[in-house]
């Protein structure tokens, strides 16, 4: 099925400890995010690569870091994990050209990050 | 940067009766969109208005974007059960979507 694909999509991990999420899509879309999703359900838009290039870079702790090894993948590695990481993390794609903020958002199902 | 305002943040509804949630900003936008999330669920996009006062339906559900491209809306009649979820409006921001904080619509049978 053509879809975004997330992994996991759940961890529960100790505080101080390094994670990482992956995304993958097959919908051969150019621009992938990261978007944070907190417990009032306020999405806001860490990251955005555009053909494995960093296009958006939202004001994030430096813990966090993406990677783009190919213009279908994009993966979120977090460092030192506190209390206030715990969130839904989804990762979207759309197509290019034209503005991405033009574009419809394709969603992955989620990762539920919990900090114990 | 641009900020989208949505109300109300909850709404409550009587199976049947309809409802609507509304979109404002202080800038005008090139373009609005909506999406739906289901409870537990990931964002689902619903629809894309472009031009100024475009009224688009989908089923039961409708949806307007203001002659000065500075409001939407999203009108649902006859709600239904499947209608249960998060709706959130998105308009454009210095090249990424900026979403509203969501309307969390519960509906009592």
């Amino acid at each position: 099925d053509t879809a975004v694909s997330q992994t996991p999509k759940y961890l529960v991990t100790q505080m101080g400890n390094d994670k990482s999420i992956k995304c993958e899509q097959n919908l051969g879309h150019d621009t992938m995010y990261w978007y944070k999703q907190d417990s009032k359900k306020f999405l806001k838009i860490m990251f955005s690569y555009n053909n494995k290039e960093l296009i958006i870079n939202e004001t994030v702790p430096n813990r966090f870091s993406p990677k783009s090894p190919d213009k279908a993948h994009l993966n979120l590695h977090i460092n030192s994990l506190e209390l206030g990481d715990s969130a839904v993390y989804f990762c979207a794609s759309s197509q290019f050209p034209g503005w991405p903020d033009r574009q419809p958002q394709h969603f992955g199902d989620g990762t539920r990050l919990s900090i114990l | 940067g641009q900020q989208v305002m949505q109300i109300p943040q909850y709404q409550h509804v009587q199976e049947g009766e309809d409802f609507t949630t509304y979109c404002n900003s202080s800038t005008t936008l090139s373009n609005i969109q909506w999406y739906k999330q289901r409870p537990g669920g990931h964002p689902v996009f619903l629809i894309q208005l472009v031009k100024s006062g475009e009224v688009k339906k989908q089923k039961r559900l409708t949806f307007q974007f203001g002659e000065a491209k500075k409001n939407s809306s999203l009108h649902i009649t006859a709600t239904q059960t499947t209608d249960v979820g998060t709706y959130f409006c998105a308009g454009p921001n210095d090249y990424k979507l900026s979403f509203g904080a969501g309307t969390t619509v519960t509906v009592r049978a």
